[in-house]
């Protein structure tokens, strides 16, 4: 069984924090991804990575960054955390057509 | 981001009766997904559909890959209490194994 994990479940952090989201997959998957899902929006692609050290801009990328110094591991960053970063956050991985998800990690900025 | 359409929204059923949605788009895809999402969790893949006409069941679950290539129906039958969440179809274009498109979900609740 593919096993996505998210290093926390819920989070809350305040206005201007530095927050750092982890994702770990252990399937080998070259490719990774990182979502977050707002009611009304439906699920939206933050960024990807197709292999160590590489990145791609999803569909909204302003706020974020992400790192990938493993191919295991897949991190997503909020530089300066704001109130409409509050969100639902999905990891995902995928060797080929399919995407596997994690259990996702609620985040909540106040 | 292009989205897919899906419908119903929602559905309220009674336990025992069979339950169909679909997903539309104007769009061809080569590759159709259907997951399901419980409160407070991530999607979980139900189906993957992979060639037009194909059709692939998984228990009491039955997805279409449609003949067009533009759509995709997922049947559920004798619906039971458990089978409560948000189902989600997404699609995958030609040359992309990474961007999926998604549907906004159908909410299915089941009445004992």
């Amino acid at each position: 069984d593919v096993k996505v994990t998210q290093s926390s479940r819920y989070l809350v952090k305040r206005t201007g924090e530095k927050v750092f989201l982890e994702c770990v997959q252990d399937m080998d998957h070259e490719n990774m991804f990182w979502y977050r899902q707002d009611p009304g929006l439906g699920l939206r692609l933050i960024y990807f990575s197709y292999d160590v050290k590489m990145k791609e801009k999803g569909d909204i990328p302003e706020g974020y960054s992400v790192s990938r110094e493993k191919k295991e591991r897949f991190s997503l960053i909020l530089e300066s955390a704001s109130t409409n970063q509050t969100s639902m956050y999905l990891c995902a991985s995928s060797l080929s057509r399919v995407k596997y998800f994690g259990p996702g990690t609620r985040l909540t900025v106040t | 981001g292009q989205q897919l359409n899906q419908s119903p929204q929602s559905m309220f059923i009674q336990e025992g009766e069979d339950v169909s949605m679909n997903c539309t788009s104007s769009s061809i895809f080569n590759t159709w997904l259907w997951y399901k999402q419980e409160p407070g969790e991530g999607p979980v893949l139900l189906i993957a559909l992979y060639k037009a006409g194909e059709l692939t069941s998984n228990g009491r679950l039955t997805a279409q890959f449609g003949i067009t290539r533009k759509d995709s129906f997922l049947n559920i039958s004798a619906s039971i209490p458990s089978d409560v969440g948000i189902y989600f179809c997404a699609g995958l274009r030609g040359g992309s194994n990474y961007k999926l498109t998604f549907g906004k979900g159908t909410l299915l609740t089941v009445n004992p």
